[in-house]
């Protein structure tokens, strides 16, 4: 069984503050997807990264797929209200397309 | 408007009252797949299926089952529930598996007492 690691699990951080979230995994993924979730809601794609090393921008968020395809991080710059949430990352199989595993998540509130 | 529903939304139930939990899809994606989400575990997959007649074990199937004989229909059935099994399910559909966006349902929340 594949396993995604997030950190930090919570995040609590005031308007205007930058952070980085974590996802680690002991295997290689063939892509990595990150998703936002509302309460009552189910996640909502952010981004997929497919190619090692990859870096991809979504305004004030980044993302970095690691060389060996077993990490990747989101970085918010001058996090908003708006951004509160639940973070999450997701692996497909190397081996098993079909196989998505989920990281525990990052749960991150902004205060105004 | 594409989008996947699933019903019902709520459910209180007793132990070992066979339930099923639809879920439907109108965008023709091949892929489906079940989950459930538990505190501090994020999301748990349950069941896939690649297409139509093709289903596969996730990593939690213990206690489930599925089928999928309609490409746009998923139903996730559990046929003797155990408080164990109370969580939030989510029904995702994506056009392909291994990288493409999956689009989740709005949740069903299943107590089981």
């Amino acid at each position: 069984t594949q396993l995604l690691e997030q950190s930090p699990q919570f995040l609590s951080i005031q308007e205007g503050e930058n952070l980085t979230v974590y996802c680690n995994s002991s295997s290689v993924f063939s892509s990595l997807q990150w998703y936002r979730q509302e309460p009552g809601e189910g996640p909502v794609l952010l981004v997929t990264v497919v190619t090692g090393g990859e870096v991809k921008k979504l305004k004030r968020l980044t993302f970095q797929f690691g060389d060996a395809r077993k990490d990747s991080s989101l970085h918010i710059t001058a996090a908003q209200p708006g951004d509160t949430g639940l973070y999450l990352c997701a692996g497909d199989g190397n081996t098993n397309a079909g196989k998505s595993t989920f990281g525990d998540g990052t749960t991150l509130t902004v205060k105004p | 408007e594409a989008q996947v529903t699933q019903n019902p939304r709520y459910l209180i139930t007793v132990t070992g009252k066979k339930l099923t939990v639809t879920c439907s899809q109108n965008m023709n994606h091949e892929y489906m797949s079940w989950y459930r989400q538990d505190p501090g575990l994020g999301l748990r997959q349950i069941y896939y299926s690649m297409n139509v007649e093709v289903t596969d074990k996730g990593d939690v199937p213990e206690g489930y089952k599925v089928s999928r004989k309609e490409k746009r229909n998923f139903p996730l059935i559990l046929e003797s529930p155990s408080p164990n099994q109370t969580s939030l399910y989510f029904c995702a559909s994506s056009q392909l598996a291994g990288g493409h966006t999956q689009y989740f349902g709005p949740g069903t929340r299943l107590t089981v007492l």
